[in-house]
């Protein structure tokens, strides 16, 4: 039982560049998040999905677009790289919210 | 808005003492939920303990217990005989009911003296 896999783990960006963030999870959980993690900043969320086919934005949308075409995978995406994006990326999923959420082991991306 | 707080950004512990994370939230719900996420070195996050608001007992979990106040609004969390694999990021937690979401405070960094 993998769980919430992230990919890739490491990443290095221009700035300009666009990228995709991958996350998949096998545990047919509906909820899904996308987190930002910075130094004294706590997590901030992105972009969420309750369901297949939904997104909505959270707490720091700009500069992201997310898309969740199979229940099971949660992209995200940055069209055109800032060094503001330099940060640590967690997905996470969700049976019930109120329960907790199982995370990915994160993506540290760095815009250069 | 609900928001969580942790006023403490680092700690440090001897190894086999107790210590306290405090956290305090905010918000105007009854019905909630509070959580206690470990993020080690490896970076993984690990759910530690849960706390249902409705529920007046303290959670606890092998060495780890919190202490709910809820009119205080207050929700600490104590490790008992501390070890080294302790340390780590704590981050307190807050979900309402109705919310399809959770919001996180901005973490103690945790430190084991050995």
């Amino acid at each position: 039982n993998a769980g919430v896999t992230q990919t890739p783990k490491f990443r290095v960006l221009k700035t300009g560049q666009s990228m995709t963030l991958l996350c998949a999870q096998d545990m047919n959980h509906e909820y899904m998040y996308w987190y930002r993690q910075d130094p004294g900043m706590g997590l901030r969320l992105i972009h969420y999905s309750v369901g297949e086919g939904t997104t909505a934005k959270g707490e720091v949308p700009d500069g992201y677009n997310v898309s969740r075409l199979k229940k099971q995978n949660f992209l995200l995406g940055l069209e055109s790289a800032a060094p503001s994006q330099t940060s640590v990326y967690f997905c996470a999923s969700s049976y019930s919210v109120v329960r907790g959420y199982t995370f990915g082991s994160g993506t540290r991306l760095t815009v250069v | 808005a609900q928001t969580v707080t942790q006023s403490q950004p680092e700690m440090s512990v001897q190894e086999a003492e107790t210590v306290t994370l405090s956290c305090t939230y905010d918000t105007s719900e009854s019905d909630y939920y509070l959580f206690w996420y470990k993020q080690p070195p490896s970076r993984q996050m690990i759910l530690v303990i849960r706390q249902e608001a409705y529920k007046q007992q303290n959670a606890t979990e092998n060495r780890f217990s919190v202490n709910f106040q809820k009119a205080a609004k207050s929700f600490s969390l104590k490790i008992s005989d501390s070890q080294l694999g302790d340390a780590a990021m704590y981050f307190c937690a807050y979900s309402h009911l109705r919310d399809d979401k959770i919001i996180f405070g901005k973490g103690t960094r945790l430190h084991i003296l050995p």
